[in-house]
């Protein structure tokens, strides 16, 4: 079982469409982060969290530590969206970090 | 502002040649450096890192092995590639020690095939 599963694994959205991206983890952590990579192979961090929420413009994520669970949300999803999301988290018992297998996002004008 | 080097971005090797994939980093100093590798439909594997100069952790037997030299220089090294090294490898760093605002950068990768 990995330590990070993410949720769905694909997903294609109208643009304009309001977008979930699911993580659960299994393992103790000091943060846990939204990555974004795009085709070309770039990974980007999107969000850092250890509590609560964050908000960048159209992104949202939230973090429910007690049940393990992060949310990544998109408001108004836009084509430039389209990348592959990533949930990632770093371990609270070492320079580790665990990543899921990331959703891949297509969002169509 | 801290910045991440990788290189090369792409290439294409010979079974049983040599491999050495580069990455820098500049704007901090002991960072813990990570090599990873991306196959296509799976997470992010990681294949070494460094919390320090020499100091290397190996996290899954391979033909691969890493290097630090200097502080902020990690390499990527094989003697004789295997066809199954084929894939996306991405060197990445983050500060040291467990402090919440610890986040991880990544180079933007290196794309391997070998024939």
């Amino acid at each position: 079982k990995n330590e990070v599963e993410q949720s769905p694994q694909n997903l294609t959205a109208q643009e304009g469409e309001f977008i979930t991206i699911n993580c659960s983890y299994s393992v103790g952590i000091s943060a846990l982060h939204w990555l974004q990579q795009h085709p070309g192979g770039g990974i980007v961090s999107l969000f850092m969290l250890s509590s609560g929420k964050k908000k960048h413009g159209r992104l949202i994520a939230t973090i429910n530590i007690q049940e393990k669970h992060s949310s990544l949300h998109i408001t108004a999803s836009h084509p430039r969206d389209s990348a592959v999301y990533i949930c990632a988290v770093r371990s609270n018992t070492g320079n580790q970090f665990y990543f899921g297998t990331g959703t891949s996002l297509t969002v169509i004008p | 502002s801290q910045t991440i080097h990788q290189w090369p971005a792409t290439l294409v090797q010979p079974v049983g040649s040599p491999l050495s994939l580069e990455c820098t980093v500049e704007g901090t100093s002991n960072p813990n450096l990570y090599w990873y590798r991306q196959a296509a439909g799976r997470g992010l594997q990681l294949l070494f890192y460094s919390v320090g100069i020499g100091q290397i952790s190996s996290e899954v037997p391979q033909n691969l092995s890493a290097s630090r030299p200097q502080d902020r220089q990690f390499i990527l090294s094989s003697k004789k590639l295997l066809l199954s090294d084929s894939g996306f490898y991405l060197c990445a760093w983050s500060t040291p020690g467990q402090g919440s605002r610890n986040t991880i950068y990544f180079g933007e990768g290196s794309w391997l095939t070998v024939v």
